[in-house]
């Protein structure tokens, strides 16, 4: 089982470029959560999806920034017009379900965002 | 007030000492997690825990559901266990996603 793979690890984009940042929940797992890390802070929560279904997305930024999950092929978290305050670690997690509330906690590795 | 507070944030031990890190939550919860992060690294689960004591090698987590509080200790302390530790807690109001303490930063001296 190759648990919830990332990529890129690493991506500069420059102010004004979109970034884009994929998630592949571990095998079996239909639910994808995005969560970012900012500089010195800790984790917050972003979004919530189930296979093409958004089912939370109170901590999402309210513009430029979107996430699907498609019925095929990886979770996607898009950011349009990139500032240097987007610069931060993205982490997605995965999970088998809401029936499993009281699962292990399986995280990617991340992707290290650098806006310049 | 953060819904999940952590203490203390930083902290420096000897190898060999035992270490402590606590946690604490304002609100019901179904479940916490205590999670390892190392630098430029990816997020490790140590431990889910939602109730009691749970054992790993030399890694003992523990909660109190009534006082809403959990501890996670190292015994035997080692400078490989340098790290930030998380706890991050499944709010009953908030589903299956986490909210998170601002981590423990741990490090281990030889």
């Amino acid at each position: 089982n190759a648990g919830v793979m990332q990529n890129p690890r690493h991506l500069v984009r420059r102010r004004g470029q979109e970034a884009r940042l994929r998630c592949s929940p571990m095998k079996g797992h239909s639910h994808v959560y995005w969560y970012r890390q900012l500089p010195e802070e800790g984790l917050k929560f972003m979004v919530y999806l189930q296979k093409e279904n958004i089912i939370d997305e109170s901590g999402m930024p309210k513009e430029r920034f979107s996430a699907e999950f498609p019925k095929e092929g990886p979770s996607i978290l898009r950011i349009q017009q990139v500032v240097r305050g987007d610069s931060a670690a993205y982490f997605c997690a995965s999970s088998p379900g809401t029936a499993s509330l009281n699962t292990e906690a399986f995280f990617g590795q991340g992707t290290r965002l650098t806006v310049v | 007030k953060n819904e999940v507070e952590q203490s203390p944030q930083n902290l420096t031990a000897q190898e060999g000492e035992f270490i402590t890190i606590n946690c604490s939550y304002s609100v019901g919860i179904s479940a916490l997690h205590w999670l390892q992060q190392h630098p430029g690294g990816g997020i490790v689960s140590l431990f889910m825990l939602s109730s009691g004591k749970k054992k790993h090698g030399r890694l003992i987590a523990t909660i109190n559901i009534q006082e809403k509080h959990s501890s996670l200790h190292i015994t035997a302390s080692h400078p490989r266990d340098s790290a930030v530790y998380i706890c991050a807690v499944r709010l009953r109001t908030s589903g299956s996603r986490l909210t998170f303490g601002e981590g423990t930063q741990l490090t281990v001296n030889p």
